[in-house]
Parts: structure tokens; C-alpha cells; sequence
């Protein structure tokens, strides 16, 4: 497509349920990024793929939290028995090299809201 | 620890004057800056970029300077509009892991 897709665009979920969140990034896109907005801040690193490869994950903030990319093209970013402060936009973004040319492209986002 | 950071959260400005948003960081090991702009429901969406190499980058109405001795970036916008109003976020890309850190953003709103 012509830019990033994200799915679902708007998701509520009771504590202690799972969630599942896809991004389809650019096609051929090399680089691929999660990124959680909390309320008031700035996007916040989670993951980064290039192709099916996770070469960074420093940024998930517990082990309820696991992204993959099979095919290195479309990821899924699964939020195990979600919590309250689970609660923000997680972002995807995509870049068509590996490294340099910083510019990310981002996709509308999925707002997790969880009660 | 912030690397980046946008210390006003908002500024109002009325349309046609200047808009000024400002930008610190502390990793000197920095090299390349970006501005992103975002407004409500959608991604952000790159506006302009500056290298170290540089003091000073241009795009139409926007404009980016760089101190690097202040480790300070501003981002100008001249003549400012009402379709401006949006969430700018300063952003570094890590040395070492190539991610981009991100500052928490100023809300600019103009207004006619």
C-alpha cells in the first residue's frame, strides 16, 4: 500500500486479556519499528526488525510484550494480560534501508485503552 | 535519562507571525536531527531534518538551526498558519542503535 497500515485502529480491552496489534509497512520496506505513546509524551522505542530479523528489543518494557515478523514483512506486536499502564498508542513505522536516512514513515497508530 | 528534550509543552501563535519551537539534547554524540509534526488520530509525519555537519537547514516556511556548542535546536516557521496547528517532536537517532529518540513534544496552535 502507499503507506503504513495499522489494525485495529482503536482496541479495549479488560485487564489481563491479550491483545494483538498488526502493522503492514511499506512494501519492501527493509526496517520496521514499534514505537508506545503514552498520554503527553513523545513516541518511546519498543522493538526494530530489518526483514524478519529483531535485532533490537531493548524497549519492551516486560516479557508481556513480544513482536515478531515472520515473513519480514507485516509484524504483530502481542501484549500479554494487558495492565493498566499498558494503556497508549503504539506506533509502527517503516524505512525502506537498513540503516541512515533516518526518516521514518509512521502509521496512524493503535490506541490500546485498558480497563 | 532524557536525551531529548522540548521543555514547552505549548505555544500559541497568531497566523502570520513566527513560530519558534525549541529543542536540547545531551548525548554529543549526536549527528542528525529531525523534526516530525503530528496531528490528532494520525502518525507523525517527518517536516525536516538537519546534520551536525550544518548550523542551519531551510524547506519553504521552515527552517531548523543548530548550536551544537548549546547542544540547542529550533525549528522556525515563517509565516505561521492556521493548518500548522499540530504536536512537533524533536527526534536523535541513537549512535549505536540507529533508533530514533524522541523529545515529548509542544502542542503549537495558531490562530487567526
Amino acid at each position: 500500500g502507499a503507506g503504513v497500515s495499522q489494525s485495529p485502529r482503536y482496541k479495549v480491552a479488560k485487564r489481563g486479556q491479550d491483545v494483538a496489534l498488526r502493522c503492514d509497512p511499506i512494501s519492501g520496506h527493509v526496517s520496521l519499528f514499534w514505537y508506545q505513546q503514552a498520554l503527553g509524551q513523545g513516541p518511546e522505542f519498543l522493538t526494530y526488525f530489518q526483514n524478519e530479523a529483531q535485532l533490537d528489543k531493548s524497549g519492551l518494557p516486560s516479557d508481556r510484550f513480544f513482536a515478531e515478523r515472520p515473513e519480514g514483512s507485516v509484524s504483530t506486536l502481542k501484549i500479554q494480560r494487558t495492565q493498566q499502564e499498558d494503556s497508549a498508542v503504539y506506533l509502527c513505522a517503516s524505512r525502506p534501508t537498513r540503516t541512515g536516512a533516518n526518516v521514518l514513515t509512521f502509521g496512524a497508530g493503535s490506541r490500546l485503552t485498558v480497563l | 535519562d532524557q536525551q531529548v528534550k522540548q521543555n514547552s509543552p505549548s505555544l500559541s501563535v497568531q497566523e502570520g507571525r513566527i513560530s519558534i519551537l525549541n529543542c536540547d539534547y545531551t548525548n554529543s554524540m549526536f549527528d542528525y536531527f529531525l523534526w516530525y509534526k503530528k496531528y490528532p488520530a494520525e502518525g507523525p509525519t517527518f517536516l525536516i531534518s538537519i546534520s551536525s555537519i550544518k548550523d542551519k537547514n531551510e524547506d519553504g516556511r521552515f527552517t531548523v538551526f543548530l548550536n551544537k556548542s548549546a547542544k540547542h535546536l529550533s525549528l522556525h516557521i515563517v509565516p505561521s498558519q492556521p493548518g500548522d496547528s499540530a504536536v512537533y517532536f524533536c527526534a536523535a537517532p541513537d549512535y549505536n542503535t540507529d533508533k530514533l529518540i524522541f523529545g515529548t513534544g509542544t502542542r503549537l496552535q495558531v490562530f487567526p
